[in-house]
Formats: C-alpha cells, structure tokens, sequence
C-alpha cells in the first residue's frame, strides 16, 4: 500500500533562512510525486510535481525539490525564506497504476519577520 | 473562469443526520477526488471516481457514499454512519487516466456535527 511520510510537523524559521522539508514515501513501483501548498485561508494549491526526468524540479516561488529514488524521498527545499511563505505544506503520492493520490500529514512552516 | 465549487461553505448537522455535499467542475476534467483533513493527520482519501458511473474507496470511505452520474458532479453523502464527521471535505478533480496530472482543489466543505 502506498503511504507518506513527513518528518516534520511544525517549522519555525526566521526571513532569509534556507527550508528543507522532508518526505518519504513507500511505493514498490513507479510514482509520481507532488507538493502542495495551502495559505492561510486559501484553497490547496500545487508547488511543483515529479513525474519523470530530471529529479531536481523546480516550482513556483522559488522553491525546488529533489527525488531521490533509492531513498524514496522527495525533499522540498528553498534558499531563502520570506514571511509570506507561511503556510501548510503537503507532500502527495501517487502511484503510477492506482489513480490514488495519497497525502502525507502536512507540515506547517512559520516564518517570523 | 473554470474551477471547481463546493458547496456549502460550512454546515452544521445533528447528531443522526445524513448530510450532502456539493461538488461540481467545469474544468471537463474525467476524475474526481473526495479528501476529509484534520489537524496533525493530511488529507485522507474518501472516494475517487476516474469516470462517470464509477467511483473506488479510498482510505476511509466507511460512513460515506458518493455517486457519479455526471461528469461535472461528485456530491459526497456523510451518513449517520460516519462515527467522527466532523471535518473539513476537500473535492478535487484532474484531467483522468491513469497516470494523470496535477489535482485542482475547491475551497473545501467545513461540516460540524452538533
């Protein structure tokens, strides 16, 4: 069964900190691999998705993440934090034969000014 | 402007009633998601439907129903069944197949039961 996993639940960073959030998944076959984000008070919104090729992508507002298959992980990462990037943010997974997309926990990403 | 619409916003229910919500899109997207989110726990698939008259069980369907007669609606039933409803529904659809892209997500259905 296809499962996700997010390490951290609540991050608290300051402006212009760097932000790695982690993600793994277990799925025996191909996968596809998303982030979500969701603002405060806004809909879900897509950050940037893996399906295949080169495994670093790269998202909107400057964030980027890097699929790792041997370490079934798929990293978020950002340089530079900025205080509007406070917000919950969610790995999915989706495996390529079952049309389920399944959602890790959510991490919360506070960013203080 | 396409999108997907949910409704109501917020509903409250009593104890042993069944409750319908809305989900309609005209994106002419072929599949259609239903999550539930709770604080601490993500999003937890319901049901999904690839194509009208045909729906699956996601992760915890007990205490719901859904149908798919349309390729634009997906309303989600929340029985007197559902130990737990109250919750924040989110509906979602995408372009369909099996390897399909990215889901659109509406603002969400926030249920309390009373």
């Amino acid at each position: 069964a296809q499962s996700v996993s997010q390490h951290n639940h609540h991050v608290i960073l300051s402006e212009a900190a760097s932000l790695e959030l982690g993600c793994n998944y277990s799925y025996g076959g191909t996968v596809n691999l998303f982030w979500y984000v969701q603002y405060p008070g806004q809909h879900l919104q897509l950050l940037l998705k893996y399906f295949s090729g080169d495994p670093l992508v790269k998202g909107i507002k400057g964030f980027e993440a890097e699929f790792i298959k041997s370490k079934f992980s798929f990293n978020l990462r950002k340089p530079s934090v900025q205080w509007s990037d406070t917000a919950e943010y969610f790995c999915a997974v989706r495996g390529s034969n079952t049309g389920k997309l399944i959602f890790g926990q959510g991490t919360t990403l506070q960013v203080k000014p | 402007d396409g999108g997907i619409t949910q409704s109501p916003k917020y509903l409250f229910r009593k104890e042993g009633q069944n409750v319908t919500l809305s989900c309609e899109q005209n994106l002419n997207h072929d599949a259609m998601y239903w999550y539930r989110q709770d604080p601490g726990q993500g999003l937890r698939l319901i049901y999904y439907s690839q194509i009208v008259n045909d729906f699956q069980k996601g992760d915890i369907a007990e205490g719901y129903s859904v149908s798919r007669e349309k390729k634009e609606s997906f309303p989600l039933t929340v029985t007197s069944a559902q130990k737990n409803p109250t919750a924040f529904y989110l509906c979602a659809s995408s372009i369909g197949g099996i390897d399909t892209g990215e889901l659109f997500f509406g603002e969400g259905s926030r249920l309390t039961v009373l």
